[in-house]
């Protein structure tokens, strides 16, 4: 079993530019979660799906920022128009709909630096 | 609203050292679950329990323990004879029974010296 899978692991991008980062969940698990992590914090929760259904939206830090899952299998996050505040760790994760249901299990992030 | 309080930025013990990392919790919700995750320095985070809000027995695992408190809303963790690999950050975090979004504290930094 392997577990929640992100890519790239680093992106560089200029100001400007849109960036999309992919998040491969546990293959069982049905819940997928973007977090966004900046230093010396903990993580700030995003969005998440159950299945390909985005039941939490709100928290998503503008209308730059977009997410899709559109299999109910892997999920990809897009920043539009990038700016340097966008710098940080964007972090996924996955959990079961079962007894475990909202252990949350983690990638090891996609680290974002916007110049 | 929400809210998990860790009040220990950075914490820095030598090896062998026993050492508690604190977490205080706000909430309205009676069924909810509470969470100890460690960040390496690969910055993968990782978990390590989870405990609901009905179930007040402390938990041991390993070098390992948990307590669970209710009465003063907290949930601290303790690591007894620390090594040098228990060096991380450490979360506490909390979720509603519904509502899956981990709402995080700030992390506390354990150092553990040779």
């Amino acid at each position: 079993d392997t577990g929640v899978s992100q890519d790239p692991r680093h992106k560089i991008t200029k100001r400007g530019q849109n960036v999309t980062f992919r998040c491969d969940p546990i293959s069982e698990h049905n819940r997928l979660y973007w977090y966004r992590q900046t230093l010396g914090q903990g993580p700030e929760f995003l969005t998440y799906f159950q299945n390909e259904a985005q039941l939490e939206k709100s928290r998503l830090l503008s209308d730059r920022f977009s997410a899709e899952r559109p299999k109910g299998s892997f999920s990809t996050l897009e920043i539009q128009r990038t700016e340097q505040g966008d710098s940080a760790m964007y972090l996924c994760a996955s959990s079961s709909s079962g007894g475990a249901k909202n252990i949350q299990y983690f990638g090891a992030g996609t680290r974002l630096s916007v110049l | 609203a929400q809210k998990v309080t860790q009040a220990q930025t950075e914490i820095s013990v030598v090896e062998k050292e026993d050492v508690t990392l604190d977490c205080v919790y706000e909430t309205r919700d009676t069924t909810y679950y509470l969470f100890w995750y460690k960040q390496p320095p690969s910055g993968e985070l990782v978990f390590l329990i989870r405990r609901n809000s009905f179930d007040e027995q402390n938990e041991i695992s390993g070098r390992y323990s948990w307590n669970f408190q209710k009465s003063t809303s907290s949930f601290n963790f303790t690591i007894t004879a620390s090594q040098v690999v228990d060096s991380a950050v450490y979360f506490c975090a909390l979720s509603g029974d519904s509502n899956y979004q981990l709402i995080w504290g700030a992390g506390t930094k354990l150092i553990i010296k040779p």
